[in-house]
């Protein structure tokens, strides 16, 4: 089956600092990649849709200066979370679509903690 | 504005015994349907789908049902195992958004399954 992963699994960082983290899809090519958030007890949010090549497509109310993402290769997508501050500390969550169904399929997420 | 809800966060159910997860949409655009299985700490895996052509579909011991009319599906494990125990996830999405660069899929909170032995 298609694998995607994220590193990293877990971020601790200070308030102020910036964090990146990467999406790999291990044994497909994705043109599409999209980054969730998802807080306690709650949805999946869409923050962003990321093509490769191409500015990525932000969801209302996500800050796309805040939230930068870069799909440089058709097999990784990044998502940097800007001057974080405590209230992005949140498990972040990317999917890759697979071409030849368009199937997603999740990485196993990461979890940051701003303090 | 929650267009996929799950109203139940919570089911517990006895091995053996059918669990019953309900999803309810208020998008009427929305014509293809996912359920995901989630473990703490790790990203949702794909279970089953159902498109709106569709009033039902069947993969094992999952089955989801369509109400296109309630707008609301199901999803019946049957017969349920401990290993079943997680959070499942229900979303929604337009077909045709599938095969567009778009295809972003709503998602409902979630309900947290546990089977007891």
């Amino acid at each position: 089956g298609a694998v995607v992963s994220q590193h990293p699994s877990r971020v601790i960082c200070k308030s102020g600092t910036s964090v990146k983290i990467e999406c790999r899809s291990l044994d497909f090519q994705a043109t599409t990649m999209f980054w969730y958030r998802q807080f306690p007890k709650q949805s999946l949010m869409l923050m962003a849709t990321s093509n490769e090549g191409s500015k990525a497509t932000y969801e209302q109310g996500v800050e796309k200066d805040k939230f930068l993402i870069n799909h440089a290769s058709l097999t990784l997508s990044t998502l940097t979370v800007t001057s974080a501050h405590p209230e992005d500390s949140s498990f972040y969550i990317c999917s890759a679509r697979l071409p030849r169904n368009n199937e997603q399929f999740f990485g196993p997420g990461t979890r940051l903690t701003v303090l | 504005d929650q267009q996929v809800k799950q109203n139940s966060p919570s089911l517990s159910v006895q091995e053996g015994r059918i669990s019953i997860l309900n999803c309810d949409y208020t998008n009427s655009m929305f014509d293809y349907f996912l359920w995901y299985k989630k473990y703490p700490a790790e990203g949702p895996t794909f279970l089953i789908s159902i498109s709106s052509i569709k009033d039902k579909n069947e993969d094992g011991r999952f089955t989801v049902f369509l109400n296109k009319s309630a707008k609301h599906l199901s999803l019946h494990i049957v017969p349920s195992q401990p290993g079943d125990s997680a959070v499942y996830f229900c979303a929604a999405t337009p077909l045709v958004a599938i095969y567009n660069q778009g295809g972003k899929l709503i998602f409902g909170q979630g309900t947290e399954l546990s089977v007891k032995p």
